[in-house]
């Protein structure tokens, strides 16, 4: 159980497009989500925390604007980077909390497989 | 200032021996400490949490232990597989206002066989 997909995982765009990446919980309702990005040999940031049908959180230093979040269900967030440039390659990784709600552990964060953006 | 540091920064060892990695934390007040498994390009995924009041924990090969008093906490891996080759990230999620979770660099684990 707790399984969290990432699609796509690996996407290849050019510079000024925007790109979409969806996060799924599969097998449980994930009323928080959070989206993180994680540079080479450095750890996960945590970019943005939504909750299902509200506005997304954004950590100090993120551009709301530019990393557009969209959480319309308990099982599906997805991360719109808008106008993308080079700087914006990275790991991106996303984690679902379901709660005592779903039968998990209140705290447990459960983590995609991540999507490896690459910007030309 | 919260921070979660750890040590060593890489480590090689060869396959079937045991290993043991630490973390030192300030985050404060304390709800729990996780450690993660982490592939090259992939996902983390949990191996471990504890609160205040666990000592030790166990997952498979994998025992975490935590000193919440010194504010150590350390990951022992037994019997090494060429398959535990990864980063292994210890964090700390504070309590009350200080709910976020603090992410060590992690350990870069390379087992050789």
């Amino acid at each position: 159980g707790a399984v969290v997909s990432q699609h796509p995982s690996w996407v290849i765009c050019k510079s000024g497009t925007s790109v979409k990446i969806e996060c799924r919980s599969l097998d449980f309702q994930a009323t928080t989500m959070f989206w993180y990005r994680q540079f080479p040999k450095q750890s996960l940031m945590l970019m943005a925390t939504s909750n299902e049908g509200s506005k997304a959180t954004y950590e100090q230093g993120v551009e709301k604007d530019k990393f557009l979040i969209n959480h319309a269900s308990l099982t599906l967030s997805t991360l719109t980077v808008t106008s993308a440039h080079p700087e914006d390659s990275s790991f991106y990784i996303c984690s679902a909390r379901g709660g005592e709600v779903a039968g998990l552990q209140a705290y447990e964060q459960y983590f995609g497989p991540g999507t490896r953006l690459t910007v030309t | 200032k919260n921070q979660v540091e750890q040590s060593p920064q890489s480590l090689i060892i060869l396959e079937g021996k045991n290993c043991t990695l630490q973390c030192n934390y300030t985050v404060s007040p304390f709800s729990n400490l996780r450690w993660y498994k982490q592939d090259t390009g992939r996902g983390p995924v949990s191996l471990t949490i504890m609160t205040f009041s666990e000592n030790t924990k166990s997952n498979g090969r994998y025992t975490a232990t935590l000193d919440a008093d010194t504010k150590q906490s350390s990951l022992h891996i037994t019997a090494s597989q060429l398959s535990d080759s990864a980063s292994y990230i210890c964090v700390v999620s504070g309590a009350g206002n200080n709910r976020k979770l603090i992410w060590g660099l992690g350990t870069s684990l390379a087992v050789n066989p």
